[in-house]
């Protein structure tokens, strides 16, 4: 298995205030992904990395953030959660060699904002 | 907007049946991809198929692509009750995209025993 790991794995929040989810990856990969899935939307790109200090939006990034600082570690943060925030929340890399064109995701960050 | 569409949203066969799962998508390709999410998981890759591959297998997948249609088939031979999941297909638009993948809905599988 890909060594990703997500925290935390469950979050309950209410409306206005910060959250912040991390991604850490033990591969060393380049690539980083972050993806909200929502019933009858199947997964969306949030915002994704291409390396250190590099990052690019998705096409559902309002409200959202990321940063990252180091090659392991890919931190999404909602400034001020939503009530449509709520949602399950998936990071991934891309894979290396042969399968550089697949992703491996981590197990998932349930958020509900009350 | 989504780049792949799967038909059905959801299917319920016996075990030891076939499975077949279509996805459609609206712009060219540089490959096909197909996951499968277990309840309460992340996803986990199946099958690549790149645009100038017309079938592919991989064990009991078995997995078509008609680029002159945009669409693709997953067919599960011989179906068992672990394969029960949720099924994705997405795209890989090209070099102009990087890596990024755009994902269907997925088609819900389940197998009854």
């Amino acid at each position: 298995d890909a060594g990703i790991t997500q925290s935390p794995r469950h979050k309950v929040t209410e409306t206005g205030t910060p959250v912040t989810l991390r991604c850490h990856q033990t591969e060393n990969h380049r690539y980083m992904y972050w993806y909200r899935q929502d019933p009858g939307h199947g997964l969306r790109l949030i915002h994704y990395s291409y390396g250190v200090k590099d990052t690019d939006k998705g096409e559902v990034s309002d409200g959202y953030s990321v940063s990252r600082s180091k090659t392991e570690d890919f931190l999404l943060t909602l400034e001020s959660a939503t009530s449509s925030q709520t949602s399950v929340y998936f990071c991934a890399i891309s894979g290396w060699g042969t399968r550089y064109n697949e992703q491996f995701f981590g197990p998932g960050t349930r958020l509900t904002v009350l | 907007s989504q780049q792949g569409e799967e038909d059905p949203q959801a299917l319920s066969i016996q075990e030891g049946e076939n499975a077949t799962m279509n996805c459609s998508y609206k712009t060219s390709i540089n490959n096909l991809q197909w996951y499968r999410q277990n309840s309460g998981r992340g996803l986990v890759h199946l099958i690549l198929i790149r645009s100038n591959e017309r079938e592919k297998h991989s064990g009991r997948l078995r997995v078509t692509l008609d680029t002159s249609k945009k669409s693709s088939s997953l067919l599960i031979t011989a179906s068992r009750a672990a394969d029960t999941a949720s099924y994705f297909c997405a795209t890989h638009a090209g070099e102009t995209s990087g890596s990024r993948l755009t994902f269907g809905e997925g088609t819900q599988l389940t197998v009854n025993p």
